[in-house]
Formats: structure tokens, sequence, C-alpha cells
């Protein structure tokens, strides 16, 4: 069975600085899926970014980006230019490479909560 | 489009009482997936439908079901309400095998059992 772990339970940092969190899974699989997901005050879960495991390429959305290290299991998200509305926890999820008839099962890490200092 | 619509948004039952939830997809999904989520536990799988089918059932007792309709709306039940049931459950929906890959969340229900 897959596992997500979120060593960091709390983090924080000021505004406009950078922060990474980090997070590490383990399978066996060759081919799956992995992402970062937001969850703020008002409890909706929003997609951050994902990843691809057969992309060697690191993914990026404007702020945030990750390193992918698929040797090491690693799944870190680097924001940068932390902004007050980035407050949040903050889940790390794997999932299985969709073949025929499976499934879409998340893997959730145990977050890490991340304030935002003015 | 509309995201994922949850109702209600809040419950209170009482232990021994069952409940059941709703989950509207995002228009054109036909895959629905369901956690729990709880501060000691953390976000827990609990099943998955496609095309009104299960796909996936997590490891929880019978007393949590659920079904899929065949306009891709999703209900969950609990039967005989425990005080441990108390949680946000969230629901996620997919395009599946299209965008990317990615599940989209609802804004979940809190349940809270007295």
């Amino acid at each position: 069975a897959q596992t997500v772990t979120q060593s960091q339970p709390e983090m924080s940092v000021q505004e406009a600085e950078t922060v990474t969190l980090s997070c590490t899974y383990d399978t066996s699989e060759s081919d799956y899926y992995l992402f970062w997901y937001k969850q703020p005050p008002s409890r909706q879960m929003i997609l951050v970014i994902r990843q691809e495991a057969y992309k060697q390429q690191n993914a990026t959305e404007n702020r945030f980006s990750v390193n992918f290290q698929k040797a090491a299991k690693s799944f870190s998200l680097k924001i940068s230019d932390s902004q007050l509305g980035d407050a949040a926890m903050y889940f790390c999820a794997y999932r299985s490479y969709l073949t025929q008839g499976g499934s879409e099962k998340l893997v959730f890490g145990k977050g890490t909560k991340l304030t935002v200092n003015p | 489009k509309a995201g994922v619509t949850q109702t209600p948004r809040y419950l209170i039952k009482t232990r021994g009482q069952q409940v059941t939830l709703s989950c509207s997809p995002i228009s054109g999904h036909r895959s629905v997936s369901w956690y729990q989520q709880t501060p000691g536990q953390g976000l827990q799988f609990l099943f998955e439908y496609f095309s009104e089918t299960q796909r996936n059932k997590g490891n929880f007792p019978g007393r949590f079901s659920g079904r899929q309709f065949s306009n891709s709306r999703s209900e969950m039940n609990v039967s005989t309400l425990e005080l441990g049931d108390s949680a946000l459950y969230l629901c996620a929906s997919s395009n599946r095998g299209r965008e990317k890959e990615t599940q989209y969340f609802g804004p979940g229900t809190r349940l809270l059992v007295l």
C-alpha cells in the first residue's frame, strides 16, 4: 500500500518570502501522480499543482513549483513571494496511474499548516 | 462551469440515527469519490463511483454505504451513527481519464454526532 508522509506539521513564512513544504511517499509503482492540495479555513480543498511521475520536468504554476525526486520518492512544494492568502493547510497526495478499471483513490499525507506573517 | 456541490453543508445528529449526504459533481464528470476528514485520522478514502458502479472502497465498516445515480450524482449513507463519525465529509469529482487526472473537491458536509 502507498503511504504519504509530511514531516512538518506546521511552517511559517514572512510575506513575500519563499517557503518549501516537504513530502515523501512510498510506493512500488512506477507510474503515478502526485498532487498538492490547499485547504484554507473555509475547508474547500483546492488543487495547487500536479506532477506526473513519468515527467522529469518539475511542474510549475505561477508562484508554486515542485521539486520532484523520483528516486528519492520526494515531492516538495515551493511557494515563492508568499502572500497572506497562501495561509492554509497543505496536503500532499498520491494517486496510482489509472489503468482500465483502476481506482482514482487519493492517498493523503497528514498535512502542513502554513502561516504567513505580514 | 459550476463546481462540485454538497448538501447539506452542516448537520447535527444523535447517536444511533442515520444520515444521508449528497454530492453533485461538476457537469460532465462521471467519477465521484468520498473522503472522511478528522483531526485524528486525517483524510481517509471512503469509496469511489464511476458510471453507477462502485470502483473501490476504503477500510470503513458496513455502516458506511454509497451509491451513484444515472446523472452521476452520488449519495453516501451512514447508519447507526457513532460519536466517532463526527467529521468533514468531502466529495470529489473527476472526468475520469481526462483533464489531467485531477479530482475537484466540494466544500464538504460537516457532520456532528451528539
